[in-house]
């Protein structure tokens, strides 16, 4: 059973800090990696995605990539109480590149007091 | 752009009865994923269509069932619905290239009482 975890949280930090959402994964052969940040009673929202080991910087996010680890994380810079909602990370099955199926972790909970 | 368009966005079935949802997706995108999402969870792989062909399904009974039209929109379909059928239920598009990311739907919440 190929699994994606996440501490579901709460994680809460104050406005202006930086959050930090982890996420580990089982199959070695994934091959691309996402985050989606889903607010209540809405639907997931691409945020992030990566593919290669290191960082990759968009605006307030980074996301980092170690393979060899089975370790996904983001980073939320200067973190705005906006920011507060469900941070879902999904990996690709396999090595086939196909992104249309996706194993999703229960998602991260973050709250950001003003 | 138009994003992927869901109907109906919410529904409301009793036990036993079956339900079609309705998607479409981003223009140019040939690939359809159908997702469950159980509240308090992340969202469970139901199927993937790509060029009207199924490409992947994932653990659900054969009550769930899909196709995809030859201009690229889908349904899903679900027999005999039982209480833990009630989610959000998700399609997602995406071109079909290698690595190329899903994006979601609204979604269509149903209900089964």
């Amino acid at each position: 059973q190929k699994e994606v975890e996440q501490n579901s949280g709460p994680l809460s930090v104050p406005e202006g800090a930086i959050a930090s959402l982890n996420c580990t994964y089982s199959d070695r052969g994934s091959q691309s990696f996402f985050w989606y940040r889903q607010y209540s009673g809405k639907s997931p929202e691409l945020i992030m995605s990566i593919y290669s080991n290191g960082d990759k910087e968009d605006g307030r996010f980074t996301a980092q990539l170690n393979k060899a680890s089975q370790y996904v994380s983001l980073l939320i810079r200067d973190s705005q109480p906006s920011d507060s909602a469900t941070y879902l990370c999904a990996v690709s099955e396999g090595f086939s590149g196909n992104t249309g199926k996706l194993i999703f972790g229960q998602g991260t909970t973050l709250q950001v007091k003003p | 752009d138009a994003g992927v368009t869901q109907s109906p966005t919410h529904l409301i079935k009793t036990r036993g009865q079956q339900v079609t949802l309705r998607c479409s997706p981003i223009s140019g995108h040939k690939s359809v994923s159908w997702y469950q999402q159980v509240l308090g969870q992340g969202p469970q792989f139901i199927f993937q269509y790509y060029e009207k062909e199924e490409r992947g399904r994932g653990n659900f009974p054969d009550r769930f069932s899909a196709r995809q039209f030859p201009n690229y929109s889908s349904e899903l379909n679900v027999n005999a619905l039982l209480l833990g059928d009630s989610a959000l239920y998700l399609c997602a598009s995406r071109s079909g290239t290698r690595d190329s990311p899903l994006h979601f739907g609204n979604g269509t919440r149903l209900t089964v009482t």
